[in-house]
């Protein structure tokens, strides 16, 4: 079963930032949090990854709560083009990687 | 820049036919990975595996058989197609590092009629 729990869809407004969470109450000290987003009829793609501390990249920001036990996936200003569906997934010492079902994204013009 | 190569992007199998989806990466990842991903759901592990001769079954490995032979190459062999099994399959390869992403194909589209 995934490690990771998220709402099963959220929407949002264009041009606004959005939140999207994700629980992962039984992470290990040794766990790296990651992101990817899957658009329409393509593969997942990377978004994101950390594992103590905030991070920022070009895509996007993710804040990683101080007890590791929820994480969320910051998009500062919301296109069309980031409808997508989002995937939270921990990455650790454990060889399988198991993705949930996610959260579908909607952007509202 | 290759990346993860996946062949065909689409297919269409009879009941009880035999196909290989194929799976091939030019970044020298030990791991590689088999993903299915049903209409409007998330994904499910099929197989993965971790290195030359070494493979181990996912979340949903039945009616499915893997190989790797090369760092390069990790097949997926459907040996009787059944109806349940029309779905769309990612291939995904990563480093063995917990800090490094995966890298995902295309997709192959299979419909078994």
């Amino acid at each position: 079963d995934a490690k990771t729990t998220q709402p099963n869809s959220m929407e949002s407004n264009e041009e606004e930032p959005v939140h999207l969470p994700c629980n992962h109450s039984t992470i290990s000290g040794t766990d790296y949090i990651h992101w990817y987003r899957q658009l329409p009829s393509q593969g997942p793609e990377y978004v994101i990854h950390g594992l103590t501390s905030n991070v920022n990249n070009r895509m996007a920001s993710l804040a990683i709560a101080e007890d590791r036990k929820s994480s969320t996936l910051i998009l500062h200003r919301a296109t069309l083009r980031d409808a997508a569906v989002y995937y939270c997934i921990l990455r650790g010492r454990d060889d399988k990687i198991i993705f949930g079902k996610g959260t579908r994204l909607h952007i509202l013009p | 820049n290759a990346g993860v190569t996946q062949t065909p992007k689409f297919r269409i199998l009879k009941i009880g036919q035999s196909m290989t989806l194929q799976c091939t990466q030019d970044m020298n990842h030990n791991y590689m990975y088999w993903y299915r991903q049903d209409p409007g759901m998330g994904l499910k592990l099929i197989y993965y595996s971790v290195g030359a001769g070494i493979t181990d079954k996912g979340e949903v490995p039945n009616g499915y058989n893997v190989s790797r032979s090369t760092t390069e190459d990790f097949p997926l062999r459907l040996e009787l197609a059944a109806p349940s099994q029309t779905s769309v399959y990612f291939c995904a390869s990563s480093s063995d590092r917990p800090n490094q992403p995966q890298h995902f194909g295309d997709g192959t589209r299979l419909s078994i009629l």
